[in-house]
């Protein structure tokens, strides 16, 4: 079965400043989609990124990119020039790509971030 | 488009009651997946409609939990003989697939307390 971890339960980042939240996961596919959303406090998950295994550059909007490591298994997301509605919970998901279960997503427990102004 | 909405938002009852959630997805979306999320963690998967048919239900899904999809438009959620242990924060997500990658679009969720 996939998992996903995030390591980081907290991390914190000053006002316009760069920061970059960890992901790993564990899968035996070669074919899958990689995620992360955002969870404002009290508000709905949205998402901010979106990655395909078998595309090797790296994706990015506006000022959040990831860096996508499909043979370590890692895919982290920087985010760039930091703002203070940055600040909530993000996590990071797993979908296969094959048949049967090829529509739920597979959560990490979620990374808090904190923006200082 | 409004979103996916979901309703009640909260939801307080005793144990042993029966609830049920509903989940209004973005007009047109073919896929509705719902997600149970407690404190301190990520969301985890449910069960999963494609238009009408549910397709996939999680082993988390116990013989209390019952979605329905009717028409392939709004989805409800029961819990029958509600045990503390069902606290958590219930998300409703719908999406648009025809095989390829999709993106889901979650709803507020509805926040469930069992007394």
């Amino acid at each position: 079965a996939q998992t996903v971890t995030q390591s980081q339960p907290e991390m914190s980042v000053q006002e316009a400043e760069t920061v970059t939240l960890s992901c790993t996961y564990d899968t035996s596919e070669s074919d899958y989609y990689l995620f992360w959303y955002k969870q404002p406090p009290s508000r709905q998950m949205i998402l901010v990124i979106r990655q395909e295994a078998y595309k090797q550059q790296n994706a990015t909007e506006n000022r959040f990119s990831v860096n996508f490591q499909k043979a370590a298994k890692s895919f982290s997301l920087k985010i760039s020039d930091s703002q203070l509605g940055d600040a909530a919970m993000y996590f990071c998901a797993y979908r296969t790509n094959y048949g049967g279960s090829q529509g739920n997503l597979i959560f990490g427990k979620g990374t808090k971030l904190s923006v200082k102004p | 488009d409004t979103g996916v909405s979901q309703d009640p938002r909260h939801k307080i009852t005793k144990r042993g009651q029966n609830v049920t959630f509903r989940c209004d997805p973005i007009s047109e979306h073919n896929r509705l997946y719902w997600y149970r999320q407690t404190l301190g963690q990520g969301p985890e998967f449910l069960t999963y409609f494609q238009n009408e048919a549910q397709l996939e239900k999680s082993r988390l899904l116990s013989d209390r939990f019952s979605a329905e999809r009717p028409k392939g438009s709004f989805s409800t959620l029961e819990i029958q003989r509600t045990e503390q242990g069902d606290s958590a924060m219930y998300l409703c997500a719908s999406s648009f697939g025809t095989g390829g990658p999709d993106t889901q679009y979650f709803g507020p969720g509805t926040r469930l307390t069992v007394l």
